[in-house]
């Protein structure tokens, strides 16, 4: 089964309007996070929900997660050209016991374009 | 703002060589990862590292593959004979935690820009 698969695949919007990703996953979670990639760049990580919480901001970022519907998204509000990237969600299966967090598992990610 | 650097960018090798792909996790931390990403999939866990041994791996992570903390600043993944399919971004990331146990999972990881490994 594949966990945390992205929706939309790609997503383009004009620059000041407001771009919302969802994620889904099949496992009960302890976390999920977001991460952002540019092209060519590494990840890099946007905003961390865990499990017991049902929204989080930070700055233009909002991130909420339904764990009764295994999904979240993130909406990030007044998108600027900048924000041009992949962005993907991860989980921390619950199962994953031993003090590691290690195998953070990906989706697929959604290709965000912000056209100036 | 402290980086996870990797070396080198780019690795061009033949079907069979050994490779090494180095990284320099951020300086405090404690927690090591490796990842890749076939070009247009998800990224895959590897393999993490603390206390200089594997803590988790994942199928892909076979005997071709180790890891190794040679010293105190560097950590590489060694692939000992390549295949076509080893072809990826390979990205090294770290993490900083707290005391183990599930608030340990909370912490996000720093990753490196990646190394592109092409096997030919």
């Amino acid at each position: 089964s594949q966990q945390g698969e992205e929706d939309p695949q790609a997503l383009s919007i004009q620059e000041g309007e407001n771009a919302t990703m969802n994620c889904s996953y099949k496992t009960s979670i302890n976390n999920l996070q977001w991460y952002r990639q540019n092209s060519g760049r590494g990840l890099v990580h946007l905003i961390l929900i865990r499990s017991n919480e049902r929204e989080k901001h930070s700055g233009r970022l909002r991130v909420t997660l339904d764990t009764s519907k295994k999904s979240s998204s993130l909406l990030i509000t007044a998108s600027r050209a900048a924000d041009t990237a992949s962005y993907f969600c991860a989980t921390v299966p619950f199962m994953n016991y031993g003090g590691s967090q290690g195998n953070l598992i990906f989706g697929k990610g959604t290709k965000l374009s912000v056209k100036p | 703002e402290p980086e996870v650097t990797q070396t080198p960018s780019h690795q061009v090798t033949q079907m069979g060589q050994e490779v090494i792909l180095r990284c320099v996790p951020i300086s405090n931390h404690l927690y090591f990862y490796w990842y890749r990403q076939i070009l247009g999939q998800k990224v895959e866990f590897l393999v993490s590292f603390y206390n200089n041994e594997i803590s988790e791996k994942s199928e892909i992570f076979d005997d071709q593959f180790s890891v190794e903390r040679p010293d105190g600043s560097n950590f590489t993944l060694k692939i000992r004979s390549t295949k076509l399919e080893d072809s990826a971004m390979y990205f090294c990331a770290s993490t900083l935690k707290g005391d183990p146990g599930p608030s340990s999972y909370n912490s996000p990881l720093h990753f490196g820009n990646g190394t592109r490994l092409t096997v030919t």
